[in-house]
């Protein structure tokens, strides 16, 4: 079973409010992803690292913005989150490239 | 650009039915293929992978061959159980692109007793 974990796993907000989701894992895995997944299920890289001080963004433009200060820390924060943030964000990790990637339990955040 | 295509869903069986979930890919470089399958509530956890040309994956029952020539990777099942309700999920990466995966649309599958 994989060692990542993300809290909260729900949030429900208001408008122009500053959030920041938790993703950690126990692993010692260099790459971590953040993916956006839409009602309608398709999930986009919107952010992801190669290992401690490095960010890139990923495929789909996002407003959030993450940090890697630590290895088992990726951190994605909203600075004043909208209704159309409103998804499911799933933290995944792997070894390499092209290795299998573990997924988080996600977390569904509801902007009202 | 490289991208998934998926059956689309939802699927309904009846238990005990046989199970096949197309997927095809295009892709620049020489991709490593997967499926992932989520639960409801959860987020994705992998059922099999393939990382080279004839390579079957297979898991839970589960098994899919990276074909190739006809750029695809077939989810199969001989039988499948109320237990398999979840949406599954075909997805490549290729090394040297930032270790990103692409998915599929994702195709519900519901099975019925």
């Amino acid at each position: 079973e994989a060692d990542i974990y993300q809290t909260p796993r729900y949030l429900v907000i208001g408008t122009g409010k500053k959030i920041t989701l938790e993703c950690s894992q126990t692993m010692g895995h260099d790459k971590m992803y953040w993916y956006q997944q839409d009602p309608g299920m398709e999930l986009h890289l919107i952010h992801y690292s190669y290992g401690v001080n490095s960010t890139e963004k990923g495929d789909l433009s996002s407003e959030s913005t993450v940090s890697r200060i630590r290895t088992e820390h990726f951190p994605l924060t909203l600075e004043s989150a909208r209704p159309s943030h409103t998804s499911q964000y799933l933290c995944a990790s792997s070894f390499n490239e092209a290795d299998t990637q573990y997924f988080g339990p996600g977390t569904r955040l509801t902007v009202l | 650009g490289d991208s998934v295509t998926q059956m689309e869903g939802p699927v309904t069986l009846s238990e005990e039915a046989f199970l096949t979930i197309n997927c095809t890919y295009t892709a620049t470089g020489y991709p490593s293929l997967f499926w992932y399958v989520q639960y409801p509530g959860e987020g994705l956890q992998l059922l099999l992978k393939a990382t080279k040309a004839d390579d079957k994956g297979s898991n839970k029952g589960f098994e899919a061959t990276y074909r190739k020539e006809t750029t695809s990777f077939h989810l199969e099942k001989g039988s499948v159980q109320v237990s398999d309700s979840a949406v599954y999920f075909c997805a490549l990466t290729v090394y040297n692109q930032g270790g990103k995966l692409i998915f599929g649309q994702g195709t519900e599958l519901s099975v019925k007793p």
